[in-house]
């Protein structure tokens, strides 16, 4: 079946450090692929999303690419403020019936000044 | 707008109580999904409504009753709730359930059963 591998967190970054959250998955066909941020307390927002191979899905700086030759869909960011703590979940749908999303099991994200 | 609602944001209930919880988007979507997430792990697909008919139930115990009166609404119905199933409950919603298409999610009720 489908699965999403993401690194283990928590991961902790300098206010204006570099950010990757690595994932890579295992799936039938062609998913959808997504990145979701949970902040404390919150449900999950749609951070950004690639729909086929090459695509790039960009939002408030942040950056992933669908590599289909990988099957990786890493996160990245330039330089992350103390703002984007939170839990990142990487996730994808679209093999099976019922747009079931896969859930990685979220990397938590410590900005620190 | 991709604003999903959902009410109330905190709950506490006895395990002899029957409470509901209830989910609403006007984004003209036809497909809704309730999720259960505890701490630390990522959400648990529980049931999926396409077309206000349910498509999809993850072998959730039968205390958990969802109802879907009208394309926008999905509520969930708990009754003899488990203290185990205290966790966060998160609505979401899509254009349809055709495959591949963005889920978007509410704020979540937060639950505690005593």
């Amino acid at each position: 079946g489908d699965s999403v591998t993401q690194m283990e967190g928590p991961v902790t970054l300098s206010e204006e450090a570099f950010l990757t959250i690595n994932c890579t998955y295992t799936a039938t066909g062609y998913p959808s692929l997504f990145w979701y941020v949970q902040y404390p307390g919150e449900g999950l927002q749609l951070l950004l999303k690639a729909t086929k191979a090459d695509d790039k899905g960009s939002n408030k700086g942040f950056e992933a690419t669908y590599r289909k030759e990988t099957t990786s869909f890493h996160l990245e960011k330039g330089s992350v403020q103390v703002s984007d703590s939170a839990v990142y979940f990487c996730a994808l749908s679209g093999t099976g019936g019922g747009n079931k999303l896969t859930f990685g099991t979220g990397t938590q994200l410590k900005v620190e000044l | 707008d991709t604003e999903v609602t959902q009410t109330p944001k905190h709950l506490v209930m006895g395990m002899t109580n029957k409470k509901s919880l209830k989910c609403e988007q006007h984004m003209g979507h036809r497909a809704m999904y309730w999720y259960k997430q505890k701490a630390k792990k990522p959400p648990e697909l529980m049931f999926v409504y396409s077309y206000e008919k349910l498509s999809i139930n993850e072998s959730v115990p039968s205390r958990f009753s969802p109802e879907c009166p009208n394309s926008s609404l999905l509520n969930l119905h708990l009754h003899a709730l488990q203290p185990e199933d205290s966790a966060l409950y998160l609505c979401a919603s899509s254009r349809d359930s055709s495959g591949k298409e963005t889920q978007y999610f509410g704020p979540g009720t937060r639950l505690l059963v005593l």
